[in-house]
């Protein structure tokens, strides 16, 4: 398996456009996690879904910021309009075995800066 | 609320000196406590998890950490340190919001 794969890896654009991030979670896995990093607040859940499901979005920041899981094998996170603040490292992860409590994979982030 | 402290931003050690990089959670019920490593410009990977069982829970690469209930920690500990080992490491707790990070310390290691 080639692992969580997230595209891009990077993304640089302007205050105001929408930015799609993407993420394939690895394969039989049922819950899909994303983070977002940064120096002054570390590392924060946004969302996660299970069974492609989304459970807990209390971490979303605000209603710029969107999740969908269309499928077990995809999912997006979109940020309509973009601002400078939102500049970070954005991580897709995903775990199995039906339980939200096991080792967690990662993906190699979206390094995204809003200019 | 479930939260995680990592008192050290920074830990220094000689290779070949032992390791310990501390870690202090809060959480409602039986915690599932875990440890991350990050290398830079990557994703986490995975050290080791502790649930329930033994105190001492063995992980990847040479590393263990120790479960105590009463102190509420979760130490992260190796032998012997190698170089390779500088990194970004996290300690997590789940609790009824999935994880909840510490705000990690960087481990250096000199040679």
């Amino acid at each position: 398996d080639a692992g969580v794969i997230q595209s891009p890896r990077h993304e640089v654009t302007e205050m105001g456009q929408e930015v799609t991030l993407r993420c394939k979670p690895i394969s039989g896995h049922d819950y899909l996690f994303w983070y977002r990093q940064t120096m002054m607040r570390g590392l924060e859940l946004l969302i996660y879904f299970n069974n492609n499901v989304p459970i807990d979005d209390s971490g979303m920041p605000e209603d710029r910021f969107s999740a969908k899981m269309p499928n077990a094998s995809f999912s997006t996170l979109k940020i309509q309009p973009s601002e400078p603040r939102d500049s970070a490292v954005y991580f897709c992860a995903s775990s199995g075995s039906g339980a939200s409590y096991n080792e967690q994979f990662f993906g190699p982030g979206t390094r995204l800066t809003v200019l | 609320a479930q939260s995680v402290a990592q008192p050290e931003d920074q830990v220094n050690v000689a290779e070949g000196n032992p390791l310990t990089v501390k870690c202090t959670y809060s959480v409602s019920g039986n915690p599932y406590l875990f440890w991350y490593v990050q290398y830079p410009n990557r994703g986490l990977q995975f050290l080791l998890k502790y649930s329930t069982g033994d105190n001492l829970v063995k992980g990847s690469y040479g590393f263990e950490a120790e479960f105590n209930k009463s102190q509420t920690s979760f130490h992260l500990k190796k032998p012997s340190a190698l170089v390779s080992d500088s990194a970004l490491y996290f300690c997590t707790v789940m609790g009824r919001r999935a994880l909840t990070f510490g705000s990690g310390t960087r481990l250096q290691v000199q040679p």
